[in-house]
């Protein structure tokens, strides 16, 4: 069935670095991709997403490229602040018109000052 | 309000017995998802309502797991004879149909449900 596989949390970092965080995935077809962001005491939120293969979704800083050869999706901030502590969530809806998420088990992120 | 509404935030029952979830997904949204978020499983798809379609059922983890949407907006996820393995957070999410690709999903803030 399909899955997704991203990092293990959970990460911390110093305000400014360099962020990312891993995510593959296995399924048949042509899967959508997606991040979803949970901040402390928030819903789960859409950071960014991708439809078809080489597609970048961006948002906030944040990149993700849907890599079809190597059935990945990683997540990339270049300076990271305090306020992106979070949980981050990899997922996928497995083709057009099944669109039922299937989620990582999310990475825990700490940004110290 | 313009997002997801769930209702209660908080329900604390007893282990047997039933209790009802209720979503309001925005307005315009044919389509209506239940999720379950729980320590060690991650997010879990439970049910998926799209239009006047049958629902996909393929993630409820028992026959004591039901939901309806009636009216095409409004949804309650029924739990009977609760367990206390069926403590989670259960998300709703909802999102528009597009005949060419997935819309992203908007989620409620979820009710946390404590089996004693």
């Amino acid at each position: 069935g399909d899955s997704v596989t991203q990092m293990e949390g959970p990460v911390t970092l110093s305000e400014e670095a360099f962020l990312t965080i891993n995510c593959t995935y296995t399924a048949t077809g042509y899967p959508s991709l997606f991040w979803y962001v949970q901040y402390p005491g928030e819903g789960l939120q859409l950071l960014l997403k991708a439809t078809k293969a080489d597609d970048k979704g961006s948002n906030k800083g944040f990149e993700a490229t849907y890599r079809k050869e190597t059935t990945s999706f990683h997540l990339e901030k270049g300076s990271v602040q305090v306020s992106d502590s979070a949980v981050y969530f990899c997922a996928l809806a497995a083709n057009f018109g099944n669109e039922k998420l299937t989620f990582g088990t999310g990475t825990r992120l700490t940004i110290i000052p | 309000g313009a997002g997801v509404s769930q209702s209660p935030s908080n329900k604390v029952t007893e282990k047997g017995k039933d209790v009802e979830l209720r979503c309001d997904p925005i307005s315009g949204h044919t389509a209506l998802y239940w999720y379950r978020q729980s320590l060690g499983q991650g997010l879990e798809f439970l049910i998926y309502f799209q239009g006047n379609s049958a629902p996909d059922k393929s993630g409820l983890p028992s026959d004591r797991f039901s939901a309806e949407r009636t009216g095409g907006s409004v949804s309650t996820l029924t739990i009977q004879r609760t367990q206390q393995e069926d403590s989670a957070v259960y998300l709703c999410a909802s999102s528009l149909t597009s005949p060419h690709s997935n819309q992203p999903q908007h989620f409620g803030d979820g009710t946390r449900l404590s089996i004693l």
